[in-house]
């Protein structure tokens, strides 16, 4: 089975750093995906992590740990825009090549 | 280039009608996915099409749910006799191939709201 465990909010401050937490237990692993999604519109692809550590993309980055089934998305200099929720998506690899969500994290950047 | 379409943006129907929700994918896209989002949850896995293999359709909720695709084009979404549990909207997406980075191209999504 799947099981995905995100907050389901944060708040942050405009210009700050913010780190969103993800853990998981899969049956199966062969990769994790983070998804923005705006309120009313469709997710969007941010990184897919495939080996262990952080990988640096602009403004975010996304850390994985295979062993302890856990992974974060960080994300810094804080915009009004990046008010999202932040979706956790492990992937298995196998069979139907399925994503399994978790329910995100509602992101609020206040000035 | 154009994304991942789908039809209609909203619709709103009777409790016991039928609905149909159509997808066109982005072209060259072999694998093709229905999810569906309640009002504050995440995205539920509904069925997932892989060129001409059979579909998967272990995430269906019931029998009053089917999909259908023809070869890598347009995927339909039906359901019947909808009940008001069914209202969410339901999210298509498209991947180039399903494999080991499986980047997965969403639609802008259907709402569907069961009176």
């Amino acid at each position: 089975g799947q099981n995905i465990d995100q907050p389901t909010e944060m708040t942050a401050t405009e210009g700050a750093i913010v780190q969103i937490n993800c853990t998981y237990q899969t049956s199966g692993f062969n990769g994790l995906f983070w998804y923005q999604q705006h309120a009313g519109e469709a997710p969007t692809f941010l990184s897919y992590n495939v080996l262990d550590g952080l990988e640096e993309k602009g403004r975010f980055s996304s850390f994985l740990s295979r062993s302890k089934g856990y992974s974060y998305l960080l994300l810094k200099e804080l915009q009004m825009k990046d008010s999202a929720s932040y979706l956790c998506a492990p992937y298995s690899g196998a069979g139907s090549y399925q994503l399994t969500f978790g329910k995100g994290t509602k992101l609020s950047v206040i000035p | 280039g154009a994304g991942v379409s789908q039809s209609p943006s909203n619709k709103v129907t009777e409790k016991g009608k039928d609905v149909e929700l159509r997808c066109d994918p982005i072209s060259g896209h072999t694998a093709l996915y229905w999810y569906r989002q309640r009002l504050g949850q995440g995205l539920e896995f509904l069925i997932y099409f892989q060129g001409n293999s059979a579909p998967d359709k272990s995430g269906l909720p019931s029998d009053r749910f089917s999909a259908e695709r023809t070869g890598e084009s347009v995927s339909t979404l039906t359901i019947q006799r909808t009940q008001q549990e069914d209202s969410a909207v339901y999210l298509c997406a498209s991947s180039p191939l399903a494999g080991v980075s499986n980047e997965q191209f969403f639609g802008p999504g259907t709402r569907l709201t069961v009176l």
